[in-house]
């Protein structure tokens, strides 16, 4: 089994969608949480970071981790299409500096 | 902003070279990684490297190694390339205090 599993999608919507991205993961040690959004042939870059359980918001985003249940989203309000990407869930039991775990990513497109 | 700079972009090399892939960061980070991405396999961990001259394998070391002589600097060294290493090639790094990895644009090698 894998640390993390996430749905590769892909996912269409239309312009002005709400968007969820789901990743459940197996172990119950992770406590950083991060979404990256990576562009065709470029480096993911973070989106958003979280520790431990809760929702932390940012403009149109929002993560929420569920600790219970080994499962984070990432929401995307009002999607636009330039959020059209791969998006990238990754967790890690110590600091953030240590070892991520990533899932294999959800591809996006957002249709005008 | 913290930058992560990787030497080249595109690289074609040939069956049974040496092949070197630079990694250089400008923040003064800790922490670097060598990751590859393929489709549907995700984001694998290759070699970190939590200090200078020092290195840790990741998931997938066989057939590559590293080197860290400088903080700012981490080299992957494919030591002779073989065509199942034909891959985007990702550079991190992170600080040891938090904030989650930045990632380089990306090295995408080719090997024929």
């Amino acid at each position: 089994q894998k640390e993390v599993e996430q749905d590769p999608g892909p996912l269409s919507v239309p312009e002005g969608a709400i968007v969820s991205l789901n990743c459940t993961y197996s172990n119950s040690a992770f406590q950083y949480f991060m979404w990256y959004r990576q562009y065709s042939r470029k480096g993911p870059e973070l989106l958003m970071y979280t520790y431990s359980s809760g929702n932390k918001e940012d403009g149109r985003f929002t993560a929420q981790v569920d600790k219970s249940s080994k499962y984070i989203s990432l929401f995307i309000r009002d999607s636009q299409p330039s959020d059209s990407a791969t998006y990238l869930c990754a967790m890690s039991v110590g600091p953030p500096g240590n070892q991520f775990y990533f899932g294999t990513g959800t591809s996006l497109t957002v249709i005008p | 902003d913290v930058k992560v700079t990787q030497s080249s972009r595109y690289l074609v090399k040939r069956t049974g070279e040496k092949v070197f892939l630079e990694c250089v960061q400008d923040m003064d980070h800790e922490n670097m990684f060598w990751y590859r991405q393929d489709p549907g396999l995700g984001l694998r961990l290759i070699y970190f490297s939590y200090d200078v001259k020092m290195k840790e394998k990741g998931d997938i070391p066989e057939g590559y190694s590293v080197s860290r002589e400088k903080k700012e600097r981490f080299s992957l060294i494919l030591e002779s390339a073989s065509t199942n290493q034909t891959s985007m090639y990702l550079c991190a790094s992170s600080h040891d205090r938090g904030s989650g990895y930045t990632f380089g644009s990306g090295t995408r090698l080719t090997v024929v």
